[in-house]
């Protein structure tokens, strides 16, 4: 099963600027990479697919870069709506389908 | 427009089995997976299994491997996640969630049901 990594748990910035959030996998799981945005009460939202893909609809303040085992989500400029949780998941190697525990990002 | 609804808030004692459907409209119900994710209380999110609704095949995380069973019914669009021999610790959201690619089962999660709280307490 392959181990989904992500840092930090919670990462506290301020609205207006940039959020970083990073997803380490145990073994390559090439570009097959999502990332989703779950607001408390709601399902997940993809966001990200094949590592750096946006999502219909989604806003270009979202962006994904890597390959391999190392990933990473940005978010610039940060809206007061992006305040979230945000997972990653592989679906390289499946079963199971794994996602990282999380990142909590809250207002600074 | 794509949606799937989950059916409402189910209640079991331990030992107990639950059976949650979702009902999918907006596409083509056999041309894409669909998976069962579940959420635990300020946990993370889980895949339990997966069945592609055109043949009916499934395939389940180990971890329910025996308890967990999805079915479909294409005259309704419709797809079920039984579990059984529920204990205290499957207390939790459990969400269906459509594969983005069609007929192709390595993709993410596009479209998401609302979710329903099954909550195991004697």
């Amino acid at each position: 099963e392959i181990v989904m990594t992500q840092s930090p748990a919670t990462l506290s910035v301020s609205p207006g600027e940039r959020a970083t959030l990073s997803c380490r996998a145990s073994q390559s799981v090439s570009s097959n990479l999502a990332w989703y945005q779950q607001i408390p009460g709601q399902a997940p939202r993809l966001l990200i697919y094949g590592a750096s893909t946006r999502a219909t609809g989604i806003p270009a303040r979202f962006s994904g870069s890597g390959s391999g085992t190392e990933f990473t989500l940005t978010i610039s400029s940060l809206q007061s709506e992006d305040f979230a949780v945000y997972y990653c998941q592989q679906y390289n190697n499946w079963p199971p389908y794994t996602f990282g525990q999380g990142t909590k990002l809250e207002i600074k | 427009q794509v949606q799937l609804v989950q059916s409402g808030a189910e209640v079991k004692k331990p030992g107990a089995s639950v059976k949650v459907s979702c009902k999918a409209s907006g596409y083509t119900f056999t041309s894409y997976y669909l998976h069962w994710v579940r959420q635990a209380p300020g946990q993370g999110l889980e895949w339990m299994g997966i069945i592609n609704p055109s043949g009916g095949s499934t395939s389940y995380a180990q971890k329910f491997q025996g308890r967990v069973s999805m079915t479909r019914d294409t005259s309704t669009s419709t797809v079920y996640m039984e579990l059984s021999s529920l204990r205290s610790e499957d207390t939790a959201v459990y969400f269906c969630a459509r594969g983005r690619v069609r007929q192709l089962a390595h993709s993410s999660f596009d479209y998401w049901g609302q979710g329903t709280l099954v909550t195991v307490s004697s």
